[in-house]
């Protein structure tokens, strides 16, 4: 199984770029990385996804190396509203069963 | 477009009691369905999801139980609620291919007292 591994929180100060990496070792050939943003007492919502190397949305940028066992969504000059936990989510089981990890929850300092 | 609903938003039950809390999907045909729990400051569990009308999957064994009687509809159930029952409850669906983004409903708060 595709386990992912992302730090626990973070902390960035406005207008600065946030870079958070996943870790997914074990993915395989046919896994898409996905990526979701949640706020407090709302369902996650989908930021971007990708499969390898580089793909940019009106929202963030996801960086994925050529071996695929890491990934790092780029949020580009966060405001306070972009405070949330961020999930990164792997193919586990197959494309069926979809299942969050303990995410990174961002919080932007003023 | 593709619209999912969640009822109740909010829910206040004592221990014992029973639960059923149901999850509609609009606009689409054929969807994955899923039910999540996610306790005060922790991440989503999952709870069971379902890949066609009365196809269940369990993924942690408890006193619920889930049930998908028509194609968009998803319904999570209990005999008897337990403290630990208390949490959000989000359900979610997603097209079948591989890399088929989900979509979440608004959530249902339940607190078991």
């Amino acid at each position: 199984l595709a386990k992912t591994t992302q730090p626990i929180s973070m902390d960035s100060y406005e207008g600065q770029e946030v870079n958070i990496t996943c870790s997914h070792n074990n993915i395989a050939t046919n896994d898409y990385i996905t990526w979701y943003q949640q706020f407090p007492s709302q369902g996650p919502r989908f930021i971007i996804q990708g499969y390898k190397t580089k793909v940019t949305n009106e929202v963030a940028s996801l960086f994925i190396p050529a071996d695929r066992k890491s990934s790092t969504l780029s949020l580009p000059r966060v405001s306070l509203s972009d405070t949330a936990v961020y999930y990164c989510l792997v193919g586990v089981g197959g494309y069926q069963k979809v299942t969050f990890g303990t995410g990174t929850k961002l919080q932007v300092i003023p | 477009s593709q619209t999912i609903h969640q009822w109740p938003a909010t829910l206040v039950q004592p221990v014992g009691s029973p639960l059923s809390l149901e999850c509609t999907v609009e606009g689409t045909s054929n969807p994955n369905l899923y039910w999540y729990r996610q306790a005060a400051g922790r991440g989503l569990q999952l709870l069971f999801y379902s890949v066609g009308i009365g196809q269940i999957s369990s993924e942690v064994p408890q006193n619920l139980s889930a049930s998908r009687p028509q194609d968009r509809q998803f319904i999570l159930s209990s005999k008897k609620l337990l403290l630990s029952d208390s949490g959000f409850y989000l359900c979610a669906w997603k097209g079948s291919g591989r890399g088929d983004e989900q979509f979440f409903g608004p959530g249902t708060r339940l607190t078991v007292l």
